[in-house]
């Protein structure tokens, strides 16, 4: 039990256009969904934390306008990057609790995202 | 900030046990302590979480000390397969919501020798 999935696993887009992750809790109501970013060979950043039908809080340094979250339900929440440039190409991975799950975060499988 | 520190790296025998530390000086009395470990490329899995006691499960036990200020993770009969990132974190509430999260450090990249 507990999973969570993630598409695409690997997207490649020009500069300047808009890429959509998707985040799924398969088997669990989430109430809270997690996005990180991690480059390579450094730790997971936390960008933000969204709560089903709120609005998004994002940690310090993150740009709200340029990294759109909607967490619509309670198995889906998709990040937007908006006109994607070349430095955020990373590895992004969400995370996901419930309400049986409050006690820790389950992690999706991440996104490649590499910007050209 | 991190509220953890752990070594960079550690080599453990294969079938040894593997002890891995974290230090967290700075946390509060309600704030958990949480192991993840990270294969190259994957998203985190969970290994074991605890607050005051040792905690023991399929995969790992947790030993904290008495005054909180650190832990070990140990994993019994270490394999191959435990090659991994692991992430000590602690989890974190912040005053001005009340929605945990997590911090992670820079982890402790462990290789197991065959």
């Amino acid at each position: 039990g507990a999973v969570v999935s993630q598409h695409p696993s690997r997207v490649i887009c020009k500069s300047g256009t808009s890429v959509k992750i998707e985040c799924r809790s398969l088997d669990f109501q989430a109430t809270t969904m997690f996005w990180y970013r991690q480059f390579p060979k450094q730790s997971l950043m936390l960008m933000a934390t969204s709560n089903e039908g709120s609005k998004a809080t994002y940690e310090q340094g993150v740009e709200k306008d340029k990294f759109l979250i909607n967490h619509a339900s309670l198995t889906l929440s998709t990040l937007t990057v908006t006109s994607a440039h070349p430095e955020d190409s990373s590895f992004y991975i969400c995370s996901a609790s419930g309400v049986r799950q409050a006690n820790e975060q389950y992690f999706g499988p991440g996104t490649r995202l590499t910007v050209t | 900030d991190a509220k953890t520190t752990q070594p960079p790296s550690m080599d453990c025998a294969e079938g040894r046990a593997a002890n891995l530390p974290c230090n967290h000086s700075t946390i509060s009395g309600n704030e958990y302590v949480y192991w993840y470990r990270q294969i190259h490329s994957q998203g985190p899995q969970y290994i074991i979480h605890g607050l005051k006691n040792n905690e023991t499960n399929e995969m790992a036990s947790l030993i904290i000390t008495e005054d909180r200020k650190s832990s070990t993770l140990i994993l019994p009969h270490a394999t191959l397969r435990d090659t991994a990132v692991y992430y000590c974190i602690v989890r974190v509430v912040p005053r001005t919501s009340g929605t945990y999260k997590y911090i992670f450090g820079t982890g402790t990249r462990l290789k197991v020798l065959a």
